[in-house]
């Protein structure tokens, strides 16, 4: 079946904008997460969803990151007045349920100019 | 705190090498998971492998194998007769049982192999 897709592949946007990202999991995975990794360095954790709650958001940088699920599907990660110091690989991932084993997307390349 | 470090930052091979990247993690919970996953150069990561930390079995498939030694918080993956293909970025990482929704990476292994 499908897997974890997220759109745009490539955003390109100035300092001090609104972006927004957007991760569609695997059909009937109720568990999506979002990570974001820099240059040479690993996926890091942002923010999990259970349904359409967020369980654990301690990992977003600052309150300029927030993230949304409303009917328990799509997610949008949202961003608010860019700065350079976000510009990295957005990567969402989904689970069958909590615990179960993270299957990623191909990711979200966002360059903050 | 958890860890977990893969202190090979790149390895480069000629095909049909067998080559082993490290992975040495830290955690204090007596229940964890470890996992492999493989970033391309498409960019998308791949999910190779996951172990629970009550299963020190080695495990084969085809090509690759993971050892897993409890006594030395390692966890490491043998790609046998390495191919062009299995060039990628190589990361493991560490979920607590206490804690299963977040993943912690290490900063990954480059591998080239080259023809």
């Amino acid at each position: 079946g499908a897997g974890v897709s997220q759109t745009p592949s490539n955003k390109v946007t100035e300092k001090g904008k609104y972006v927004e990202l957007r991760c569609d999991p695997i059909s009937g995975h109720t568990a999506l997460y979002w990570y974001r990794q820099s240059l040479g360095q690993g996926p890091e954790f942002l923010i999990y969803f259970q349904g359409t709650g967020a369980a654990d958001d301690s990992g977003l940088p600052n309150d300029r990151f927030f993230a949304v699920r409303p009917e328990g599907s799509v997610s949008t990660l949202k961003i608010q007045r860019t700065e350079r110091g976000d510009s990295a690989v957005y990567l969402c991932a989904s689970s069958f349920d909590r615990g179960d084993t993270q299957y990623f997307g191909p990711g979200t390349r966002l360059t903050v100019l | 705190a958890q860890k977990v470090t893969q202190a090979q930052t790149e390895i480069s091979v000629v095909e049909k090498e067998d080559v082993t990247l490290d992975c040495v993690y830290e955690t204090r919970d007596t229940t964890y998971y470890l996992f492999w996953y493989k970033q391309p150069p498409s960019g998308e990561l791949v999910f190779l492998i996951r172990r629970n930390s009550f299963d020190e079995q080695n495990e084969i498939s085809g090509r690759y194998s993971w050892n897993f030694q409890k006594s030395t918080s390692s966890f490491n993956f043998t790609i046998t007769a390495s191919q062009v293909v299995d060039s990628a970025v190589y990361f493991c990482a560490l979920s607590e049982a206490y804690n299963t929704d977040k993943l912690i990476f290490g900063t990954g292994t480059r591998l080239q192999v080259f023809p």
